[in-house]
C-alpha cells in the first residue's frame, strides 16, 4: 500500500533553514510528480510546490517563491522541502501528497502524509 | 487567484440524514474541482476530483455535481464516520492551486 512519510520538522528561529523529507514507497515514485502541502495551526489547508516525476519542472506558491526548494531523489524515493529565510507564517504541519496521475501533474492529491510540524519561533 | 468559498461554515446534522455542502469559485473552474474528507490529527483523504468522479475506495455514499462557478458535495445517508471538515479545491489555473476554508460537519 501506499506509505508516505514526512520528517525533518521541528522548532526553528526565524530567518533559519529546514529541511523535510518524505519517503515513499507502495508505488512506482519515479513515475509520479509529488507536491508539498501545509496548514497551519487550526487553519486551512495551502498548496505550496510540485515537482516532476523526473525532477526537472518545479512550480511554487507565491508565498514560499524564492524562498523554498523542492527537490526528489527517485534512487531513494524520497521528497525534500528546503525552506530558507522562514517566517513565522511558515508555521504549519507540512505534508507530501502524491499526485493521482502517472507522468503529468493533475493537481489532485490522492495519497498524504501524516505530515509533519515546523513551528517559526524566537 | 481564484478564491472558494464553502457553505455553510458549520453543518449540524444527524447519522442518516443528507448532507449537502457548496463551494463556489470566484470565477469559473470549468470541472476541475476535488473534494477532501480531513478528520482531527488526520491528514486529508481525496474524495472526489474532476467535479464528480469518485477517488478509489470510496464510498457510494459520497458524490459530487457542478461545474463553472457552483459545486456541490452530497452525502446520501450519514455514517457516524462521515462526520469531519470537508475542502474544496482547484486546480483549474495550476500551479496557482487554491483551496477552500472548509465545511464542519458536525453531529446534532
Amino acid at each position: 500500500q501506499v506509505q508516505l512519510v514526512e520528517s525533518g520538522g521541528g522548532v526553528v528561529q526565524p530567518g533559519r533553514s529546514l529541511r523535510l523529507s518524505c519517503a515513499a514507497s507502495g508505488f512506482t515514485f519515479s513515475t509520479y510528480p509529488m507536491h508539498w502541502a501545509r496548514q497551519a495551526p487550526g487553519k486551512g489547508l495551502e498548496w505550496v510546490a510540485v515537482i516532476s516525476k523526473d525532477g526537472r519542472d518545479k512550480h511554487y506558491a507565491d508565498s514560499v517563491k524564492g524562498r523554498f526548494s523542492i527537490s526528489r531523489d527517485n534512487s531513494k524515493n524520497t521528497l525534500y522541502l528546503q525552506m530558507n529565510s522562514l517566517r513565522p507564517e511558515d508555521t504549519a504541519v507540512y505534508y507530501c501528497a502524491k499526485d493521482i496521475k502517472v507522468a503529468a501533474a493533475d493537481y489532485y492529491f490522492d495519497y498524504w502524509g501524516q505530515g509533519t510540524l515546523v513551528t517559526v519561533s524566537s | 487567484e481564484i478564491v472558494l468559498t464553502q457553505s455553510p461554515a458549520t453543518l449540524s446534522l444527524s447519522p442518516g440524514e443528507r448532507a449537502t455542502l457548496s463551494c463556489r469559485a470566484s470565477q469559473s473552474v470549468s470541472i476541475y474541482l476535488a473534494w477532501y474528507q480531513q478528520k482531527p490529527g488526520q491528514a486529508p483523504r481525496l474524495l472526489i476530483y474532476g467535479a464528480s468522479n469518485r477517488a478509489t475506495g470510496i464510498p457510494a455514499r459520497f458524490s459530487g455535481s457542478g461545474s463553472g462557478t457552483d459545486f456541490t458535495l452530497t452525502i446520501s445517508s450519514l455514517e457516524p464516520e462521515d462526520f469531519a471538515v470537508y475542502y474544496c479545491q482547484q486546480r483549474s489555473n495550476w500551479p496557482l492551486i487554491t483551496f477552500g476554508q472548509g465545511t464542519r460537519l458536525e453531529i446534532k
